[in-house]
């Protein structure tokens, strides 16, 4: 059964640092996501992407956050200097069309020392 | 703007017994909805999701949730819980025209045997 992979399962960094998530999406998917969940807050939505661009992006995803589809396959969230704050766990996300489902991979624990 | 509230961060039931995990959400638009499952280490898994037609809605594992306008909730029940029902739930809305979801704070469940 396909599935959304994500790597590195836990990612230890220093403050002001940069990180890349990667996430490979199901491969005959077209809407991507990224979702964090801060220990013991909700899951809240970070940024959407379709047809290589941002679709929508909340306001925690601020000019400090990118995303890529560098070559069709992986789907990335760079975050430039990284914060005591991000720390989280980050999920990916991809759906195949509209009204379909959101198939999330099994995140990555971000840790910000 | 939508948002999801969920009853009871903790809910334990004996085996056998009713699950009934609620879910109230507020929408500007025809909402969309969805309840998702998280295991210990692993990602979120799509239970049931309701989005048009029929207000009862089964999904896997001998979960059901049915969507009540008039009350803007959207429960979430099983007749009868196993030991493998032991998980954290969350409630999701999004709007019918995007798929950026809003998440509940979440629900975990215990089973007692």
């Amino acid at each position: 059964e396909p599935e959304v992979t994500q790597t590195p399962s836990h990612q230890v960094t220093q403050m002001g640092q940069e990180v890349i998530l990667r996430c490979v999406p199901i491969s005959n998917h077209l809407y991507f996501y990224w979702y964090r969940q801060i220990l013991g807050q909700k899951v809240e939505f970070l940024v959407s992407f379709y047809n290589n661009e941002i679709s929508e992006k909340s306001e925690i995803f601020d000019d400090q956050f990118s995303v890529e589809r560098p070559d069709g396959s992986n789907f990335t969230l760079k975050i430039r200097s990284t914060k005591l704050e991000d720390s989280a766990m980050y999920f990916c996300a991809s759906m195949g069309r509209l009204e379909g489902e959101q198939f999330f991979g099994p995140g990555t624990r971000l840790t910000v020392l | 703007a939508q948002s999801v509230t969920q009853l009871g961060s903790h809910v334990s039931v004996s085996e056998g017994a009713l699950v009934l995990l609620r879910c109230n959400y507020s929408s500007s638009v025809p909402p969309y909805l969805f309840w998702y499952v998280q295991y210990p280490n692993q990602g979120l898994q799509l239970l049931l999701k309701y989005t048009t037609g029929a207000t009862l809605v089964k999904g896997i594992n001998g979960f059901e949730a049915e969507f009540k306008k008039s009350e803007t909730s959207f429960h979430l029940t099983k007749p009868s819980a196993h030991m493998s029902d032991a998980a954290e739930y969350f409630c999701a809305v999004t709007p019918s025209n995007d798929y950026k979801l809003s998440f509940g704070a979440g629900t975990t469940v215990t089973v007692r045997a």
